[in-house]
């Protein structure tokens, strides 16, 4: 199995850019996928397949990626943005595995 | 519309086994797999395992290896998420998640509410 790394908080002011790194040996080799999870909620799917946006997601979050490292980036952020994110990823066979979670805080 | 519904909370004694349902509508049960993930209060999301719900094929995080056994009921569109053994570190809500949305087969676009499993003497 592998490790998806993510940096515990990330802190910003409104209106500013968040950017959420996520590092792992396999990312060059798979997408990754980013969810937002507030409070007492499920995840919700932000971007897939390292710069996809779904539908119903604001313009603001992007993706990117570059060599072993991704990042989910909110421009413009807003107080309804603080929530905990996570990246994931898997492998050919299936097998999934989550970052750590980063905690964004709203200040 | 499109939809996992979960089973309700559960309280079990150290030792013992929990069974946790997932019942799909609005879709196709057999055309996505089921996955499951669980979160303990306060911790992050820790993948279990997943399932072909048309072929009852698993996949499982080496972790839960010979600990949890994912089938289905295909007649009343429901997943099933079995965890023994269990001890007070398996304190956690449990989720199924799969991607019936069709934007990528590893990106869990639904989910269900969740179910909380409590283990406790």
């Amino acid at each position: 199995s592998y490790e998806l790394t993510q940096p515990p908080s990330v802190s910003v002011s409104p209106g500013q850019t968040a950017r959420i790194t996520c590092s792992g040996d396999a990312l060059p080799k798979h997408y990754a996928y980013w969810y937002q999870q507030k409070p007492g909620q499920a995840p919700v799917l932000v971007i897939y397949k390292d710069t996809e946006r779904p539908s119903g997601i604001p313009e603001r979050f992007s993706g990117s990626s570059s060599g072993t490292t991704v990042t989910l980036t909110i421009s413009g952020v807003q107080a309804e943005d603080e929530a905990d994110y996570y990246c994931q990823s898997a492998d050919s066979s299936g097998i999934k595995v989550f970052g750590g979670g980063t905690k964004l805080t709203v200040l | 519309q499109v939809q996992l519904v979960q089973s309700g909370a559960e309280v079990k004694k150290p030792g013992a086994s929990v069974k946790v349902s997932c019942k799909a509508s609005g879709y196709s049960f057999t055309s996505y797999d089921i996955n499951w993930v669980r979160q303990a209060t306060g911790q992050g999301l820790e993948w279990m395992g997943w399932m072909n719900p048309k072929s009852g094929n698993t996949g499982y995080a080496q972790k839960f290896q010979g600990r949890v056994t994912l089938t289905r009921n295909t007649s009343i569109s429901t997943a099933y998420m079995e965890l023994s053994s269990l001890r007070s570190e398996d304190t956690a809500v449990y989720y199924c998640a799969n991607s019936v949305r069709g934007y990528h087969w590893n990106a869990f676009d639904i989910w269900g509410q969740g179910t909380m499993v409590t283990v406790s003497s």
